[in-house]
């Protein structure tokens, strides 16, 4: 069953914007991921935060992990049309000899 | 740098044909996965390999077979095509199970 669970599902904001996109999971993990979709393409790894980590930045992408609510975010700032994707978080259940988890999806449309 | 290759891109086959997805990597990854990407539904996993001559079960196996002779290659076989398996197929490599995982851009087959 899916680890991982994406919310919004769908979300549509105006260039320059920030996007809030939120993942809940439900076993202990090593590490949680995010990834990028775009469309009719394979996804493609973003950003990994690790169980002892909080908070993560890369450019314009800031995660966060919450361990106690098994809970992540990632915040993309100051968005921009190419932005425009699926993103999704993936954990990988405790085990470092299993592939990773998925959960559904935030489909994020960016308005120009 | 050629990554994951998947082929074919594109497959329409009838109800009771079988065929091969292809997938092969370049990154020298010991770990190996299918999943099946259906709307609404995010990635679902189908089989993965931890290194050459070792598979196991992922969440939805049923009518899937997998092999993994050799650490580049990693086949997808479908045994008896059914309308249900109408989506879209990805493979993904990994160093190591718990880190970052590569994708393809996918096989997106269509059973009538």
């Amino acid at each position: 069953s899916q680890q991982g669970e994406e919310d919004p599902q769908a979300l549509s904001i105006q260039e320059g914007e920030n996007a809030t996109m939120n993942c809940s999971y439900k076993t202990s993990i090593n590490n949680l991921q995010w990834y990028r979709q775009n469309s009719g393409r394979g996804l493609v790894h973003l950003i990994l935060i690790r169980s002892n980590e909080r908070e993560k930045h890369s450019g314009r992408l800031r995660v966060t992990l919450d361990t106690s609510k098994k809970s992540s975010s990632l915040l993309i700032t100051a968005s921009r049309a190419a932005d425009t994707a699926s993103y999704f978080c993936a954990t990988d259940g405790g085990s470092g000899n299993t592939p990773l988890v998925f959960g559904k999806g935030t489909r994020l449309s960016v308005i120009a | 740098n050629a990554g994951v290759t998947q082929t074919p891109k594109f497959q329409v086959l009838k109800t009771g044909q079988s065929m091969t997805l292809q997938c092969a990597q370049d990154m020298n990854h010991e770990y190996m996965s299918w999943y099946r990407q259906d709307p609404g539904m995010g990635l679902r996993l189908i089989h993965y390999s931890v290194g050459a001559g070792i598979t196991d079960q992922g969440e939805v196996p049923n009518g899937y077979n997998v092999s993994r002779s050799t650490t580049e290659d990693f086949p997808l076989r479908l045994l008896s095509a059914a309308p249900s398996q109408t989506s879209v197929y990805f493979c993904a490599s990994s160093l190591t199970g718990g880190g970052l995982w590569y994708f393809g851009d996918g096989t997106r087959l269509s059973i009538l």
